[in-house]
């Protein structure tokens, strides 16, 4: 059975940074894409961004690029989303979700990490 | 930067057909995911390559893309599939990079 396991809810002050994990058990295939996707609340599905844990290739959507930093640990298969200079808006639930390559879907996702931003 | 349209909202009664629409330039030449997402739950995808079932989901849930618009249609619908559907497209970039967009949600309210 396929899990995405992430971390715990986290509360930063504005200004902070965030780290989120994302552990990947149970996949058949050796490789996949992980993808974060953003969700603020009450609003719709934002994608954030992708990495290729083999080759360690990341891709940002244009609105993240700069502030996001998107990483893998192949060895404990784990991805990381790191968000810095938090601010408000960043008030989220971030999702990561798995993606096998040619398929094009996400097929799996994690259950989701709250952070919230406040003083 | 492209982008996917949905309507915020779509009404149907037990046992009816709703259609979802997602619309976006020359959408029927990309394939179309569409997830289901209950209140307080992560997305769950339900159609994959604009038309097929991941196992586990319902036959009633199918999806069609051409033109501009891809469609979700959920026959026989039942008090369960209310929920947010999202739909999702991969985009090619000016400088040849693929990226994932998102439509905006419909609410689909079962009445």
């Amino acid at each position: 059975e396929v899990e995405l396991v992430q971390s715990g809810a986290e509360v930063k002050e504005p200004g902070a940074s965030v780290k989120i994990s994302c552990k990947v058990s149970g996949y058949t295939r050796t490789d996949y894409y992980i993808h974060w996707v953003q969700q603020a609340p009450g609003k719709g599905l934002e994608w954030m961004g992708l990495i290729n844990p083999e080759d360690g290739e990341v891709i940002y959507a244009e609105k993240f690029q700069g502030r996001v930093s998107i990483t893998a640990d192949t060895s404990a298969d784990t991805a990381y989303v790191e968000v810095s200079s938090l601010r408000s808006e960043d008030t989220a639930v971030y999702y990561c979700a798995t993606d096998p390559p040619g398929v094009d879907k996400f097929d799996y996702w994690g259950q989701g990490t709250l952070v919230t931003v406040s003083s | 930067s492209y982008e996917l349209t949905q309507p915020p909202s779509v009404s149907v009664s037990p046992g009816q057909t709703a259609s979802i629409t997602c619309s976006g330039d020359k959408l029927g030449d990309k394939f179309v995911c569409w997830y289901q997402q209950r209140p307080g739950q992560s997305p769950v995808l339900v159609i994959f390559q604009d038309n097929y079932r991941p196992s586990g989901i319902p036959e009633r849930f199918s999806g069609s893309n051409s033109g501009n618009t891809a469609t979700l249609t959920i026959s026989g619908t039942q008090a369960m599939d209310e929920a947010d559907y999202y739909c999702q497209a991969w985009d090619t970039t000016d400088v040849g990079t693929n990226t994932v967009v998102f439509g905006g949600g419909t609410k689909l309210t079962v009445l």
